[in-house]
C-alpha cells in the first residue's frame, strides 16, 4: 500500500514570507498525488493535483507543487504568504485499484497546520 | 452549484449507543466515498461507493460499521454499538467520475459531521 509522510505538523511563518508545506510518498510507481486545504469546521478542498502531465502544478490560491520522482516529493509552496492561508494542509495519494472503475479513494498524511505570523 | 451536504454537524452519544450520518452528493456525481478523520490526523478512506454499489469496503470495521447507498444518491452510514475510539470527524466526498482513465478525477468534500463518544 501506497504512504505519505508530511514532514513537519506545524509550520509558522511570517506574512509576506515563502511559504513551504513538505510532502513524500512511497510508492512503486508515479501515483496521482493532491493538496487539499481544510479550513476550522470546514471540509476539505482541492488545492491542486497531479496526474502525469506536467510536473509543477498551479493551483488556487497562488499555491504550486512539483512532483519529483527521483525524491518521491511533491511539496507545496506560495512565494508569498496572506494571513488568510491559514489552515490545515493535506497531502494525499490516489492508490487502490476500486473494482468498479471510478476515482480511486486517497490515502492522506497527517497534515501540516500552517501558522501566518503578522 | 450547490455541493456536498451532510447531517448532522455534530453528535454526541453514550459508548455502545447507536448512531447514523446522511449525505447527499452533488448531484450527478457517480462515485461517493466516506472518510473518517481523527483528531490530529488525515482522513482515512472507510468506503466508496460506485452509483449504488461497494466498490471498496476494505478499511470498514464491519463488525460495528455499516453503510448503504440504496438508489445511487445518498447515503447513510451507521455505527452500531458506538466505541470512545469512534470520535471522529466522519465526511462525505463525491466524485463525477465514471470512467477508468479518469481516475484521478477531483473528489469534492462535505463539511463533514463530528462525533463524539462518551
Amino acid at each position: 500500500a501506497q504512504s505519505v509522510t508530511q514532514l513537519g505538523s506545524h509550520v509558522s511563518v511570517s506574512e509576506g514570507a515563502l511559504v513551504l508545506l513538505r510532502c513524500n510518498y512511497s510508492s512503486s510507481v508515479p501515483p496521482y498525488l493532491f493538496w487539499y486545504v481544510q479550513y476550522p469546521n470546514q471540509g476539505l478542498q482541492l488545492l491542486l493535483k497531479y496526474t502525469s502531465a506536467a510536473t509543477l502544478v498551479k493551483g488556487i490560491n497562488g499555491f504550486e507543487a512539483e512532483f519529483k520522482k527521483s525524491e518521491t516529493s511533491f511539496h507545496l509552496t506560495k512565494p508569498s504568504a496572506h494571513m488568510s492561508d491559514a489552515a490545515e494542509y493535506f497531502c494525499a495519494v490516489s492508490d487502490r485499484k476500486a473494482k468498479g472503475g471510478g476515482a480511486d479513494g486517497l490515502t492522506f498524511g497527517k497534515g501540516t497546520h500552517l501558522i501566518i505570523q503578522p | 452549484e450547490a455541493g456536498v451536504a451532510q447531517s448532522p454537524r455534530y453528535k454526541i452519544i453514550e459508548k455502545r449507543q447507536s448512531v447514523a450520518f446522511w449525505c447527499n452528493p452533488i448531484s450527478g456525481h457517480a462515485t461517493l466515498y466516506w472518510y473518517q478523520q481523527i483528531l490530529g490526523q488525515g482522513p482515512k478512506l472507510l468506503i466508496q461507493f460506485q452509483n449504488n454499489g461497494v466498490v471498496d469496503d476494505s478499511q470498514l470495521p464491519k463488525d460495528r460499521f455499516s453503510a448503504e447507498r440504496l438508489k445511487g444518491v445518498d447515503s447513510t452510514l451507521k455505527i452500531q454499538p458506538a466505541k470512545l475510539e469512534d470520535s471522529a470527524v466522519y465526511l462525505c466526498a463525491s466524485s463525477l467520475v465514471a470512467e477508468a482513465r479518469l481516475r484521478h478525477n477531483e473528489q469534492y468534500f462535505g463539511p463533514g459531521t463530528r462525533l463524539t463518544v462518551t
